[in-house]
Order: C-alpha cells, then structure tokens, then sequence
C-alpha cells in the first residue's frame, strides 16, 4: 500500500537552529500537508500545498517557517530560527482530492533544546 | 468558529465489551467528518469519511455513524490489538475555494485488555 515518508524520524537541534524536515508524499497525489502535534496536545494544521503554491496557513505558520516541493517526488517545511516552542510531532500529509482522508506519514519528532 | 470535542478523553474495555466513542462537533459547513486512528509515536491512520447526517460505514469491529451534531465510533466486541487512540477531524467548506484544513479533537485513547 502506497505510504508517505518522513525523515528523520527524530532531530534535535539547538535553539536558533534551521531545520529542514523532508517528506516523499504518494506519487499521484496533488494536495500536501503539514501538521503538528504537541506533546498531549491536539493534531494542528499548519500549511497545505497545492499547484506549487500554498493554497492555506494557519496562525502557527509565521515567516519562520517555510514549505518547498524542490522537485517531483520531495515536500520540505523548513523553520529558519527555532524556538522552544517548536518540539513537537510534525506529520507530513497528503491526499489525492483535498478531501479529508489524508494519508499521514509517521512524522519527525523534533526536540529544541 | 469550527471545533471539535471527542469523549471521553480514555476508555478502559475487557475484550469482548462493547462500546461508544462520542465526537461533537460544531462547523459553518461541514464538507465531511473523519476518523482516525493513532497509535504511539505514530501518525494518523485513515479510517472513515462521513459526509451527512444519517451516514454510515463499517470496518471490521469498527461502525462510524453520523449526525448534525455528532458522531459516534461504535467498537463491538473489540480485541487488544484495538487500543490506540480514536481521533476525529472535521473539514468545513472553504469559501475562498481552497480545500478547508483539518481540525482535529483531542481524541480518545482506547486500552482494551484480554
């Protein structure tokens, strides 16, 4: 069964670090995600992809961080300056027709220390 | 503004023992209801799409039904390997014609034990 890739699996990086995390959605499929979920917490939308452009953002998604699809098969979120704040579960996701039953990766648990 | 609340927030069941998760939800339009599964360290996992009021799907133990209000995930006589953690997501209707984002309740976290 076809199945979205994240790597790392986990990466702890410094306070004021960049980090790139990196996903390899479904072939077919046109509509890519990130999410995020804190320790306990609720799964939160951050961005959606869509005709190489981002078609909707949340709050959480400020000028720190950034979505690229670089080329046919990879879909990146980079944050420039992390904080604290930052350590979570990120899921990458995508989905054939933007309706809801998106298929999630395993996600990259990120630790800012 | 959308939201969504699932209860309760853990359930405790003997295998075998039959029971209800409950997720209320309130949404300016309601393009469809999800389940999910979770379990630890991993991410969600796709289980049903409802679309409206009255709807149903099945899978295996699993039965997801749907109303204007609430959705309830049916678990009949369920076995260990069930236990995770049940979230459900709402998707609204965008008017600006991008596809609305998913919101997620907290979920509720199932331990079936033999």
């Amino acid at each position: 069964e076809p199945e979205v890739t994240q790597t790392p699996s986990h990466q702890v990086t410094q306070m004021g670090q960049e980090v790139i995390l990196r996903c390899v959605p479904i072939s077919n499929h046109l509509y890519f995600y990130w999410y995020r979920q804190i320790l306990g917490q609720k799964v939160e939308f951050l961005v959606s992809f869509y005709n190489n452009e981002i078609s909707e953002k949340s709050e959480i998604f400020d000028d720190q961080f950034s979505v690229e699809r670089p080329d046919g098969s990879n879909f990146t979120l980079k944050i420039r300056s992390t904080k604290l704040e930052d350590s979570a579960m990120y899921f990458c996701a995508s989905s054939g027709d933007g309706v809801g039953g998106y298929t999630f990766g395993s996600g990259t648990r990120l630790t800012v220390v | 503004e959308d939201q969504v609340t699932q209860s309760p927030e853990a359930l405790r069941l003997q295998e075998g023992e039959s029971s209800s998760l409950n997720c209320s939800y309130t949404v300016s339009g309601l393009r469809g209801l999800f389940w999910y599964r979770q379990d630890p360290g991993k991410g969600p996992e796709f289980l049903f799409t409802l679309y409206s009021a009255g709807e149903e799907k099945e899978k295996e133990r699993l039965k997801a039904t749907l109303t204007k209000k609430e959705s309830f995930l049916h678990i009949t006589a369920p076995k260990p390997e069930d236990s995770a953690t049940y979230l459900c997501a709402v998707q609204s209707f965008n008017y600006g014609g991008s596809q609305g984002n998913l919101i997620f309740g907290k979920g509720t976290k199932l331990s079936v034990k033999p």
